[in-house]
């Protein structure tokens, strides 16, 4: 079993909609958790870090649930650009390797 | 500054040839890692490096050797190339102590037939 895993989806939804989708983790010693983008058939990119108590950028936010090992992204408002696949990786302490999830597709219709 | 760079950017391979990947980053980066992505699949590690002329496997090292004799390359070779290796290689780098935050290369699409 992967160590992260994902809904592939996809998500279709039109702008302006809310978003939101999971991940799960096996490893309880994953310590750090970061949501990475990756657009049709280019190399990706970090997003945001992920943090027990929520971590919000712009139209993001992102959360962490210990207890129930999983992770969620939401989108507000979202835009055409927003249309990506995103991944969500876990670290764990003193590792120099990152766990990947196999991604979330996430399609934004006009 | 290129950040990651990675050649060639197509390639196609009959079963049995080999190749090398090459890779560069100019960040003066410590920590390289090469992976592969599969539909379905996510990215998965290969080998990496966590300085000049150290390298060790990763998730799925099988068919695949790796040199880094500079700082600022990482090689990827294939021997005898199969057509289980078709896929996207995707070269990546990062500081000491913030392996979190990778920078990724613009990729390989490799076919093997």
């Amino acid at each position: 079993r992967k160590e992260v895993e994902q809904d592939p989806g996809p998500f279709n939804v039109p702008e302006g909609a809310t978003v939101a989708f999971n991940c799960t983790y096996s490893n309880s010693a994953s310590q750090s958790f970061f949501w990475y983008r990756q657009d049709c058939r280019k190399e990706p990119k970090l997003l945001m870090s992920v943090y027990s108590s929520g971590n919000e950028d712009g139209r993001f936010t992102a959360q962490l649930n210990r207890a129930s090992q999983y992770i969620s992204l939401l989108i507000r408002d979202s835009k055409l650009s927003d249309s990506a696949t995103y991944l969500c990786v876990g670290s764990r302490s003193n590792d120099y390797k990152l766990s990947f999830g196999a991604g979330t597709t996430v399609t934004v219709r006009a | 500054n290129a950040g990651v760079t990675q050649t060639p950017k197509f390639r196609v391979l009959k079963t049995g040839q080999s190749m090398t990947l090459l890779c560069a980053q100019d960040m003066n980066h410590e920590y390289m890692y090469w992976y592969r992505q599969d539909p379905g699949m996510g990215l998965r590690l290969i080998h990496y490096s966590v300085g000049e002329g150290t390298t060790a496997k990763g998730e799925v090292p099988d068919g695949y050797n790796v040199s880094r004799l500079k700082k600022q390359n990482f090689l990827l070779g294939l021997e005898s190339a199969a057509p289980s290796q078709t896929s996207v290689y995707f070269c990546a780098s990062t500081r000491r102590g913030a392996s979190y935050e990778q920078y990724f290369g613009p990729g390989t699409r490799l076919t093997v037939t």
